[in-house]
């Protein structure tokens, strides 16, 4: 069936550190989007990514449709980069939007 | 702040009694969403909406219905809540067309006693 998997599933670092995060899906996708879920529950959008390379401040993502993948960067971690990171992907060209979540990467970075 | 507005942002109801959450948006855009965040699990997206009186099913459609009578309103209805459906309901939009970036409403709490 649909897959999309994130790993690790849970990360903690240190203030300062890198981290890279991975999502991988089962079939060939139309639209790949990365969202930021802070501690108060408010989902972010992060990047809207189905193929290349976007880069925005300390954070930069990844996609390899071809391999079914995409990889999200967080440099220079700092602790507001807390909280939980999803992967959402749709996989069928229909003209409507209906994304399928990962079940997500908690990051806790600690000062 | 991508203008979108959820009400009630909490709601504790009794098993049984009909619910009904709204989104509000302030831009006129034509793509709205209903999705529910359950522990565990990413979103899963439960209806949507291509414009007025527009509206299709997602992933977990059973015991919700929507409706979608003004541009800016998308409204979902339990019509009779059941615990299964305690979960944080969000709503979302894509400005730019179907095939685009995603932007999320704050979320309503909802818990059937």
């Amino acid at each position: 069936g649909i897959q999309v998997e994130q790993s690790p599933p849970d990360l903690i670092l240190q203030e300062g550190a890198n981290s890279t995060l991975r999502c991988n899906f089962s079939d060939s996708v139309n639209n790949l989007q990365w969202f930021h879920q802070n501690p108060w529950g408010q989902l972010i959008n992060l990047f809207y990514i189905p193929s290349g390379t976007k880069q925005n401040g300390r954070l930069s993502a990844t996609t390899v449709a071809t391999e079914r993948y995409s990889l999200l960067y967080i440099s220079s971690s700092q602790t507001t980069d807390s909280g939980v990171y999803f992967c959402a992907v749709d996989f069928l060209n229909t003209g409507f939007q209906k994304l399928v979540f990962g079940t997500g990467t908690r990051l806790l970075v600690s000062p | 702040d991508a203008g979108i507005t959820q009400s009630p942002r909490h709601k504790v109801t009794e098993t049984g009694t009909p619910v009904t959450l709204r989104c509000h948006q302030t831009e006129n855009h034509r793509y709205m969403y209903w999705y529910r965040q359950d522990p565990g699990h990413g979103l899963r997206l439960i209806h949507y909406s291509y414009g007025v009186k527009d509206t299709d099913k997602g992933e977990v459609s059973d015991g919700y219905s929507v409706s979608r009578s003004k541009t800016e309103d998308f409204l979902l209805t339990l019509e009779s809540a059941t615990s299964s459906q305690t979960s944080v309901y969000f709503c979302a939009i894509t400005p730019g067309g179907a095939d685009t970036e995603a932007f999320f409403g704050q979320g309503t709490r909802l818990t059937v006693v």
